[in-house]
């Protein structure tokens, strides 16, 4: 069965400090990958996704992802990470053909240390 | 541009209890979804509507009904609640297809069954 995998379910990282979110996807094709983030109380807003192309995509608010095919990987980064970044990361993945019907990762929640 | 709308944000239902959720997007968008939030599960698809007139169930669609009033209204009911049904309900709508497959989220709406 199609799954996506987020090993981290809470990551601390200091303020200033670069940031790796993980997120393993299990689909025999390649599908299209998206990262949402959810602040507090609030609905999730696409930080970048990847359909085809070039492997390293650029999102909002600094963030990057960089696709992997042969690790099935689609890690989100940030050189420096800012207290506003608090927030649960979620990997998700819609395979080719689904009309994007997303499949969820669990989520990472990032807490920022001042 | 208000989005996506979802009434009510809060709701304390007894188990039995009948309770209608509303979800309304102004971005002329032909898909709406409706997913269930738990800790540590990430979003579970509860109901989609892939354009007006159709709908289909998700990954869970147990104990819940919807209806496609119109291109930018989708409700989700709950007949009779049971406190399994306790979370928080995103309702979320995008542009299939040609589209970006980017989900635009409304706010939630946290609901406790007791």
């Amino acid at each position: 069965a199609q799954s996506v995998t987020q090993p981290d379910i809470h990551i601390t990282v200091s303020e200033g400090a670069s940031l790796e979110l993980r997120c393993n996807y299990s689909y025999g094709a390649t599908p299209y990958l998206f990262w949402y983030v959810q602040s507090p109380g609030q609905g999730l807003q696409l930080l970048l996704k990847y359909f085809s192309g070039d492997t390293l995509v650029q999102g909002i608010k600094g963030f990057e992802a960089e696709f992997k095919r042969s690790q099935s990987s689609f890690n989100l980064r940030k050189p420096s990470v800012h207290w506003s970044d608090a927030a649960e990361y979620f990997c998700a993945v819609a395979p080719e053909g689904s009309n994007y019907q997303l499949i969820w990762g669990a989520g990472t929640k990032l807490i920022i240390k001042p | 541009n208000a989005g996506v709308t979802q009434t009510p944000k809060f709701q304390v239902l007894k188990t039995g209890q009948s309770m209608t959720l509303q979800c309304a997007q102004d971005m002329n968008h032909n898909s709406m979804y409706w997913y269930r939030q738990d800790p540590g599960m990430g979003l579970r698809l509860i109901y989609y509507s892939a354009s007006e007139g159709t709908t289909d169930k998700g990954e869970v669609p147990n104990g819940y009904n919807v209806s496609r009033l119109n291109k930018r209204e989708f409700s989700l009911r709950l007949e009779s609640a049971a406190p399994s049904q306790t979370s928080v309900y995103f309702c979320a709508s995008s542009e299939p297809g040609g589209g970006t497959g980017e989900l635009f989220f409304g706010e939630g709406s946290r609901l406790t069954v007791l």
